[in-house]
């Protein structure tokens, strides 16, 4: 049992390059999430996906698209990388209509030049 | 929005002390309230939690407390040990849109001093 898992672990990008970030759970959870996480700025929901077939915006979704893919995996996508865009992304989910406990992946790190 | 504030930033303890950690939210509707701690290159993992329906809960040198009224929650830590430092981040939420989507605070970074 994995748990949340990603790829990759470390990526590097130059500006206007595009990437996918992947992300599969196999805890047969409904909802799965990403964050991005900046120094002194904690966790902030870039998109949501409630439950398989369903995505929705969270608090910092422009310059990202998400898709998921089946119950287990959920993706983002940067279609234009900005520096802006360096940071930790966490993938997350949780089994959501019965209790809200979300697990983390182990993170990506990025970095746009 | 929505919007969780986590005080204090930083917080330094000597081995042994008790730590605090306070989150205040705004969303009436919050009725999960769980804690993660982050050590430096991992993951959030969670902690403890809390349900709007409780008021209090302990987990051995760990304890959160629930005031719905003043939409305050807290965590303590007692007999801290150099290995409770790390980040800790407080979040939110509620299953209003069919799934627990947190609003996190910002983080305290704490550091026990031995």
């Amino acid at each position: 049992n994995a748990g949340v898992t990603q790829t990759p672990k470390f990526q590097v990008l130059k500006t206007g390059q595009s990437m996918t970030l992947q992300c599969a759970q196999d805890m047969n959870h409904n909802s799965m999430y990403w964050y991005r996480q900046d120094p002194g700025m904690g966790l902030r929901l870039i998109y949501y996906s409630a439950s398989e077939g369903t995505t929705d915006k969270g608090e910092v979704p422009n310059g990202y698209n998400v898709s998921r893919l089946n119950k287990r995996e959920f993706s983002l996508r940067l279609e234009s990388a900005a520096p802006s865009q360096t940071s930790v992304y966490f993938c997350a989910s949780s089994e959501a209509l019965t209790t809200g406990t979300q697990y983390f992946g182990p993170g990506t790190r990025l970095t746009v030049l | 929005g929505e919007n969780v504030e986590q005080h204090p930033s930083t917080l330094s303890v000597q081995e042994g002390d008790s730590a605090v950690i306070k989150c205040t939210y705004s969303d009436s509707a919050s009725n999960y309230f769980p804690w993660y701690k982050q050590e430096l290159g991992k993951r959030p993992q969670l902690i403890i939690d809390i349900r709007s329906n409780v008021g209090e809960k302990k987990d051995q040198r760990i304890a959160v407390t629930l005031n719905k009224t003043a939409k305050h929650f807290s965590l303590h830590i007692t007999e801290t040990q150099p290995e409770d430092s790390a980040v800790y981040f407080c979040a939110a939420s509620n299953g209003y849109w069919g799934t627990y989507k947190y609003i996190f605070g910002t983080g305290t970074r704490l550091k026990v001093l031995a």
